[in-house]
């Protein structure tokens, strides 16, 4: 069964330092793989979206993410980090056994910016 | 307001009674997931509809989940007898199409306190 590890249930940066949220999947590859925020009292919107066509994919709000097979690893990144980016992170892949494209989701981290 | 939406968005209850809560889709997206999310973790697929058709349901799903789309549009998610284990925040999220990563668009969610 297709699985997500997210190291680290907060982090808490600087504002203007890089950020690096951790991502690894399980061993068999996936087709896809998402990063979705949750901002305080909103529901969760698709920061960006892996889809084979390349390997490092860039979001919204100035966010990357780097594919990589030999790590299983799909780790989130922003070169310099806002007040505003303080949010819930969930990491989430899909597979081609997720009928319907239900999604099975990390357990998510707590993103905090200091001033 | 475009968005998926959700009512109620706060529940209190007791324990053993019944409770229902309503999603409302973006509009002709025909794929309506349902998702819990317990503090701390992840959001977890309960199951989905495509139309009116409920294909798949989780195994956390319980007998005494019941969830309907009957009209291909909205849904309902019902919790008979509802337990302190119920309490969570009860996620409803679409997506058009019928390709299985399309991007799925999330309410704000339904927070069950069961006392």
């Amino acid at each position: 069964a297709q699985s997500v590890t997210q190291l680290g249930s907060h982090v808490s940066v600087s504002e203007g330092a890089l950020v690096l949220l951790r991502c690894n999947y399980s061993s068999s590859v996936p087709p896809y793989l998402f990063w979705y925020v949750q901002y305080p009292n909103q529901g969760l919107q698709l920061l960006l979206k892996y889809t084979s066509a390349a390997t490092l994919v860039k979001g919204i709000n100035g966010f990357e993410a780097e594919f990589k097979k030999s790590e299983t690893s799909f780790h989130l990144t922003k070169p310099s980090a806002h007040m505003s980016d303080a949010a819930e992170y969930v990491c989430a892949p899909g597979s081609r056994y997720n009928q319907g494209g239900k999604l099975i989701f990390g357990q998510g981290t707590e993103l905090s910016v200091k001033p | 307001d475009t968005g998926v939406s959700q009512n109620p968005r706060h529940k209190i209850t007791k324990r053993g009674q019944n409770v229902t809560f309503r999603c409302d889709p973006i509009s002709e997206h025909n794929r309506l997931y349902w998702y819990r999310q317990t503090l701390g973790q992840g959001p977890e697929f309960l199951t989905y509809f495509q139309n009116e058709a409920q294909l798949e349901k989780s195994r956390l799903l319980s007998d005494r989940f019941s969830a309907e789309r009957p009209k291909g549009s909205f849904s309902t998610l019902e919790i008979q007898r509802t337990e302190q284990g119920d309490s969570a925040m009860y996620l409803c999220a679409s997506s058009s199409g019928t390709g299985d990563y399309n991007e799925q668009f999330f309410g704000p969610g339904t927070r069950l306190t069961v006392l």
